[in-house]
């Protein structure tokens, strides 16, 4: 099972670009990146999710280099409501006998 | 669009206790999970549903801990007896199919054991 490493925690200020690293050297060849977002007394919610290059939607983008040992969720001009915990994970899908298994996340704070 | 349904949101008891969770995933959704969270962590899968059938169920402590998937539906989880370290959130999810697909959750129930 791809293990992934986050930073701890990170502060940014509106209306600036985060970007959230996250390291998975083990990820294998049929693995998925995904990133869900946490905020306090509620479920964790889908972001975005990738396999390789950019993938781009209406909240983030997903930046995946070619060797996939890493990836970067961009988060434009946040707001103080993007104040929460993110989560990036790898696996795939239990027919192909992998799993989705959530880290200790990146506590991200957004400061006026 | 329904969400994930859970109840009850929060449950306050003693240890050795029993307690009793249920989760109503999203209509159609065939793969239920249950997670536990506790403090300052992410989220542990404690067991994953595909329909009524058990897909992975090896992070479930299973001398204590139960769930059940009647009919394809909904879904309780069962703590008995409880342990003081068993106070956490727990979460119900579901997706469509596989594990790699947007996963909804539910607004979980926070479990105090006294």
């Amino acid at each position: 099972l791809a293990k992934t490493t986050q930073p701890i925690s990170m502060d940014s200020y509106e209306g600036q670009e985060v970007n959230i690293t996250c390291s998975h050297n083990n990820i294998a060849t049929n693995d998925y990146i995904t990133w869900y977002q946490q905020f306090p007394s509620q479920g964790p919610r889908f972001i975005i999710q990738g396999y390789k290059t950019k993938v781009t939607n209406e909240v983030a983008s997903l930046f995946i280099p070619a060797d996939r040992k890493s990836s970067t969720l961009s988060l434009p001009r946040v707001s103080l409501s993007d104040t929460a915990v993110y989560y990036c994970l790898v696996g795939t899908g239990y027919n192909q006998g992998g799993k989705l298994i959530f880290g200790q996340g990146t506590e991200l704070s957004v400061k006026p | 669009e329904a969400g994930v349904a859970q109840s009850p949101r929060y449950k306050i008891i003693e240890k050795r206790q029993s307690v009793a969770f249920w989760c109503n995933p999203i209509s159609g959704h065939a793969t239920l999970y249950w997670y536990q969270q506790i403090l300052g962590q992410g989220p542990k899968l404690l067991i994953q549903f595909q329909n009524n059938g058990v897909v992975d169920d090896s992070q479930l402590p299973k001398d204590r801990f139960s769930a059940e998937r009647l009919k394809g539906v909904d879904s309780t989880l069962k703590i008995q007896p409880a342990k003081l370290e068993d106070s956490a959130v727990y979460l119900c999810a579901s997706s469509l199919g596989q594990a790699n697909n947007e996963q909804f959750f539910g607004p979980g129930t926070r479990l105090t054991v006294l």
